[in-house]
């Protein structure tokens, strides 16, 4: 199994912030990384795909980048709406995702 | 419009079955696979396995490899998701997610997610 370490597991930011957050997986996954947004009580959005393709709909303040075993997710300039879970997940052998990282308001 | 759309909640005793179902519409059911995501309370996201709606291929996490079944019923577009015997850990949100998968590309994603069923287990 591969397995997807998220970090940080929470963090707070502001309105306007630059928030990054790190996935790193156990075994190179080359790019077969996805992002996703989960909101409470609704199911998870896909972000990014194949670690830096932005999903069609997606604001262009989320970013990624990363291959092998080491990912990010940027948001640029954190919105109110952006306030959420994120999951990473590996998709490069079966399946995987990351505990994921939950962004609070400050 | 593409859409996912699961059976509603269940409340079950431990060691009933249990079968949720979740059925595809507004695209062809075997151009694409069919996995199964747990989210217990207040906790993330585990991958729980997969079919292929085409031959009825599974593939499972060894976490989950013999504690559930998945199946497709091709005529209805629906897939399935099994248990023979519930324990009350298995109280839970189950999804469904449409495999995206463009072949020799790194495109390989869940870009369709049904509404999740909540399946309670207690005695």
């Amino acid at each position: 199994d591969i397995q997807m370490t998220q970090s940080p597991s929470s963090l707070s930011a502001s309105v306007g912030d630059r928030v990054t957050i790190t996935c790193r997986a156990s075994q190179s996954v080359s790019s077969y990384l996805n992002w996703y947004q989960q909101k409470p009580g609704k199911v998870p959005k896909l972000l990014i795909f194949a670690a830096s393709t932005l999903q069609s709909g997606v604001p262009s303040r989320f970013s990624g980048s990363g291959s092998g075993t080491d990912f990010t997710l940027t948001i640029s300039s954190l919105q109110p709406e952006d306030f959420a879970i994120y999951y990473c997940q590996q998709t490069y052998s079966s399946s995987t995702f990351g505990q994921g990282t939950k962004v609070e308001i400050k | 419009e593409v859409q996912l759309v699961q059976s509603g909640a269940e409340v079950k005793k431990p060691g009933e079955s249990l079968r949720i179902s979740c059925k595809a519409s507004g695209y062809t059911f075997t151009n694409f696979w069919i996995n199964w995501v747990r989210q217990m309370p207040g906790k993330g996201l585990e991958w729980m396995g997969r079919i292929d709606p085409t031959d009825s291929y599974t593939n499972y996490s060894p976490s989950f490899q013999g504690h559930v079944t998945i199946s497709v019923d091709k005529s209805i577009s629906t897939a399935f998701l099994q248990w023979s015997s519930l324990k009350a850990s298995d109280t839970a949100i189950y999804h469904c997610a449409r495999r995206w998968y463009i072949n020799a590309s790194p495109t390989d994603a869940f870009d369709i997610w049904g509404q999740g069923t909540l399946v309670s287990v207690s005695s």
